[in-house]
């Protein structure tokens, strides 16, 4: 089935822990971006991937990393959680690299994670 | 600065029309997207505005007017299924989507 998944759908991490956010994409696009959404708030960019073996920074990228290793995979790490990283994250995909075309993006399901 | 304004919440009545509008400012401007969020889900592709004007796809429509940083949504023949947040999202001069926080619509019976 095409499209993006992400993993874990839920987690509860305790703060100062190291926790990963996988997504993974099979369209064979180009760019990748990671966000959160929080109550209230618009979607806030973290980190994004123009293509594989780049990577730059969003809007809110503090306590946060990204590695793009390959096409398809767009891993996101916080070092060391912190409450205030509580959020739902958002992975998402778009045909064309950022910064060079439009193009629609695509979400995957989303990982809710609660840092206590 | 960048900001998107639109209503937090709105309801409407099943089998009814609603606009809900979208008003931006942004650094550059590459057109204008709409997103759908159902409760607990991702964000799924609407509507994409480049030009002024109305774009119709089906029950939808997305209108657009760049002078004065305004687009609207209009939903026609109102499901319940429609009942989710509608993300208004501008994209800027960098070609990065500047979120709003989204238009919660309630439909009633």
């Amino acid at each position: 089935i095409a499209g993006i998944t992400q993993a874990p759908t839920s987690q509860i991490l305790a703060a100062g822990r190291r926790m990963t956010l996988r997504c993974t994409q099979d369209m064979r696009h180009n760019a990748m971006y990671w966000y959160r959404q929080d109550l209230g708030l618009g979607l806030r960019l973290i980190h994004y991937s123009n293509t594989a073996g780049t990577t730059g920074k969003g809007e809110v990228p503090d306590g946060y990393s990204v590695s793009r290793a390959n096409t398809d995979d767009f891993p996101l790490t916080l070092a060391s959680a912190v409450p205030s990283q509580t959020s739902v994250y958002f992975c998402a995909s778009s045909d064309e690299a950022s910064g060079g075309a439009v193009d629609t993006q695509y979400f995957g399901p989303g990982t809710r994670l609660t840092v206590l | 600065g960048q900001n998107i304004d639109q209503p937090t919440e709105m309801t409407a009545t099943e089998g009814a029309i609603v606009q809900i509008n979208c008003t931006y400012q942004t650094s550059g401007f590459n057109g204008l997207f709409w997103y759908q969020q159902h409760a607990g889900e991702a964000p799924t592709f609407l509507s994409y505005n480049v030009l002024d004007g109305l774009e119709e796809k089906g029950r939808f429509s997305s209108f657009l007017s760049r002078s004065k940083g305004y687009s609207y949504l209009l939903l026609k023949e109102l499901q319940m299924k429609d009942s989710a947040s509608y993300l208004c999202a501008p994209m800027d001069s960098n070609y990065q989507l500047i979120w709003g926080a989204g238009t919660k619509l309630i439909i009633k019976p």
